[in-house]
């Protein structure tokens, strides 16, 4: 059963710590996404990748930071750096062939500053 | 640059009745329209789309109207329930394959 997965669920961090959010898709998909999205607001494209090896700034990048060593994979690191980092986070992937779906997301991980 | 655009922040309806909601985009070069469903603390689900070359899609009770020379989208729900309460964002894809959200309503509707 195909699909992409974000762990923990819920996560929190105290004020200083680097913290890092999982999210593994087994949909063979080429592209992949991190999204924030705080109460009442859209959703703020952080980083993506189209490749493996290949990352592009999003519209709010500062404060975090990606890797994609494999294509299944894409954790999202919220660093110390990130002046308001409790929000809700989304991953996606996509195909680049099959457009008509769009993104797949997962189920987020709610992020609190303690 | 919001290239989409929702500008109903909210809308409330009552169960049966039509639901509409609205779209605008700014870029003519968008080929692929999507809309999305996503409860509280849950990821958005895929809902329906349209490709750039049509004007009507359906698909049960969600019907999606592309008007092209207005850049206009609209997602309608026919009949309403009460599950259908959930924020429902639109999207555009471009060329580069990558997509563009609007910031949502929220769609209420009443028993």
């Amino acid at each position: 059963d195909g699909g992409i997965t974000q762990s923990p669920k819920y996560l929190f961090r105290k004020e200083g710590q680097n913290v890092t959010l999982s999210c593994e898709q087994n949909l063979n998909h080429d592209a992949m996404y991190w999204y924030r999205q705080d109460p009442g607001q859209g959703l703020r494209l952080i980083y993506y990748s189209q490749i493996v090896n290949d990352f592009q700034k999003g519209d709010i990048a500062e404060g975090y930071s990606v890797s994609r060593e494999k294509k299944e994979s894409f954790p999202l690191t919220v660093t110390s750096a990130q002046k308001n980092p409790t929000a809700f986070y989304l991953c996606a992937s996509s195909s680049w062939v099959v457009r008509g779906y769009g993104y797949t997301f997962g189920s987020g991980t709610r992020l609190t500053v303690v | 640059d919001q290239q989409v655009k929702q500008n109903s922040p909210s809308l409330s309806v009552q169960e049966g009745r039509i639901s509409i909601l609205n779209c605008d985009y700014t870029n003519s070069m968008f080929d692929y329209f999507l809309w999305y469903k996503k409860y509280p603390a849950e990821g958005p689900t895929f809902l329906i789309s349209i490709s750039s070359i049509k004007d009507k899609n359906e698909d049960g009770r969600f019907t999606v109207f592309l008007n092209k020379s207005a850049k206009h989208l609209s997602l309608h729900i026919v009949p309403s329930q009460p599950g259908d309460s959930a924020v429902y964002f639109c999207a555009a894809f471009n060329a580069g394959n990558m997509l563009t959200f609007g910031g949502g309503t929220r769609l209420m509707v009443k028993p």
